[in-house]
């Protein structure tokens, strides 16, 4: 089945810079990569995701790139706020048919003001 | 749109007694709905895919006999952890997704069970 590792498994950044989380994964038929945003006790909400036909995707502050050859692919939010500071979790799916989700073990990011 | 709904939010349960929880898709039909367990601090653990009118598939080293689920409807997966012990004590959450050629899951809220 498929493994995802993620990076760090914790991090803390000044307000105003950059954060970056990395993961990899194993299964090679893997094709589409979300990342979700979890508060303490609350669900998962997705903040961005990328298929494997692109490199990179950006949404204002967030982006995500995607290395298939190397299997692998990362989230960098810039000018990081204090309300982005919660878990953050990538996962890998093999899409229609086959959607299931395995997730990295998740990235708990401390934004200080 | 696709607001998925879990009940209850939280249960408290005996050992040995079974507990069941609801999954619903509120303003879409789910033909597919997934079942994860998250430990405290610790990732979400996909359990099984329950898939509507058929039979669950389960992830390895999941006990199918312990996690009943069933999928009734096209709006409705319930898991039921059977024979509950202090170890089944965790955060479920269950997801589904529109099967539109679009891939993201919309997630549950999630269920604490406790089981004393």
């Amino acid at each position: 089945g498929e493994n995802v590792e993620q990076h760090p498994s914790t991090l803390s950044v000044q307000e105003g810079d950059s954060a970056v989380i990395k993961c990899t994964y194993s299964d090679s038929a893997s094709n589409y990569f979300p990342w979700y945003k979890q508060e303490l006790g609350k669900r998962p909400q997705l903040i961005i995701d990328i298929r494997s036909n692109v490199g990179e995707k950006k949404d204002q502050r967030i982006a995500v790139t995607l290395n298939k050859t190397a299997k692998h692919f990362s989230l960098h939010i810039t000018e990081t706020q204090p309300e982005d500071s919660a878990v953050y979790f990538c996962a890998a799916s093999k899409g229609v048919g086959s959607n299931q989700f395995y997730f990295g073990t998740g990235t708990s990011l401390t934004v200080i003001p | 749109g696709a607001v998925v709904s879990q009940h209850p939010s939280w249960v408290i349960c005996k050992s040995g007694t079974s507990v069941k929880i609801e999954c619903r898709s509120l303003d879409f039909q789910a033909t597919t709905m997934f079942w994860y367990r998250q430990f405290p601090k610790q990732s979400l653990m996909l359990m099984a895919t329950s898939n509507e009118g058929s039979k669950a598939t389960y992830e390895q080293g999941v006990e199918k006999d312990k996690f009943l689920i069933n999928h009734a409807s096209l709006t409705l997966s319930t898991l039921t952890v059977t024979s509950a012990h202090p170890e089944d004590s965790s955060f479920y959450i269950c997801s589904a997704d529109l099967r539109t050629g679009r891939f993201e899951q919309f997630f549950g809220p999630g269920t604490r069970l406790t089981v004393l």
